[in-house]
């Protein structure tokens, strides 16, 4: 099963573009990758996906590179509310998801 | 409006006392799942069901049952809960792919003393 592995934490100046990292170097092609955040201890709301071209929805961006071991999510314009834990996950086609242990992104004033 | 319900919410219970922790979803989604959450760590897969009648084990299913007779159903069983049950604990839906986001409940926070 494919691992992800996140920076801890991370911080962001409000307005800015926060960059967030992973990598998944045991991902396999038929294995998505997906980024949750979560605030507090609600359920993780979903960001965006891809399998293996970049991708963007009106909250953020997804970067993966071209060997798919790692991946990238943009936040564009960084907010106080994007203060959250933000998780890689990698799910297959079987139905098994693997989360990481999320990066703590502070976006400070 | 669509969204995935846990009952209870919260739950304190003793070591070796039967318990359920229900899962319901209303968007018609094939696709189930638990997980579990512990203090600064990610989410870890329980169990999962690709639909009514077919379920299979996640990264951490020891001490945990579950089973899925309806579609919009899927209870949580904990036979004899111990103390390192003590979580959070979250489940989710979606169609069935895993190009289709997991819709997540609010979560239910369970206590074994």
């Amino acid at each position: 099963d494919a691992k992800t592995t996140q920076p801890t934490s991370m911080d962001c100046a409000e307005g800015r573009a926060a960059n967030l990292p992973c990598n998944h170097s045991t991902i396999s092609g038929n294995e998505y990758v997906y980024w949750y955040r979560q605030i507090h201890s609600q359920g993780p709301q979903y960001i965006i996906h891809g399998l293996k071209n970049n991708e963007t929805n009106e909250m953020a961006s997804l970067i993966i590179t071209e060997d798919r071991k790692s991946s990238t999510l943009i936040l564009p314009h960084a907010t106080l509310r994007d203060t959250a834990v933000y998780y890689c996950i990698v799910r297959d086609y079987a139905g098994k998801s693997t989360f990481g242990d999320g990066t703590t992104l502070t976006v400070k004033p | 409006e669509a969204q995935v319900t846990q009952n209870p919410r919260y739950l304190i219970t003793v070591t070796g006392k039967k318990l359920t922790v229900t899962c319901s979803q209303n968007m018609n989604h094939e696709y189930m799942s638990w997980y579990r959450q512990d203090p600064g760590l990610g989410l870890r897969q329980i169990y999962y069901s690709m639909n009514v009648e077919v379920t299979d084990k996640g990264d951490v299913p020891e001490g945990y049952k579950v089973s899925r007779k309806e579609k919009r159903n899927f209870p949580l069983i904990l036979e004899s809960p111990s103390p390192n049950q003590t979580s959070l604990y979250f489940c989710a839906s979606s169609f069935t792919g895993p190009y289709n986001e997991q819709f997540f409940g609010p979560g239910t926070r369970l206590t074994v003393l």
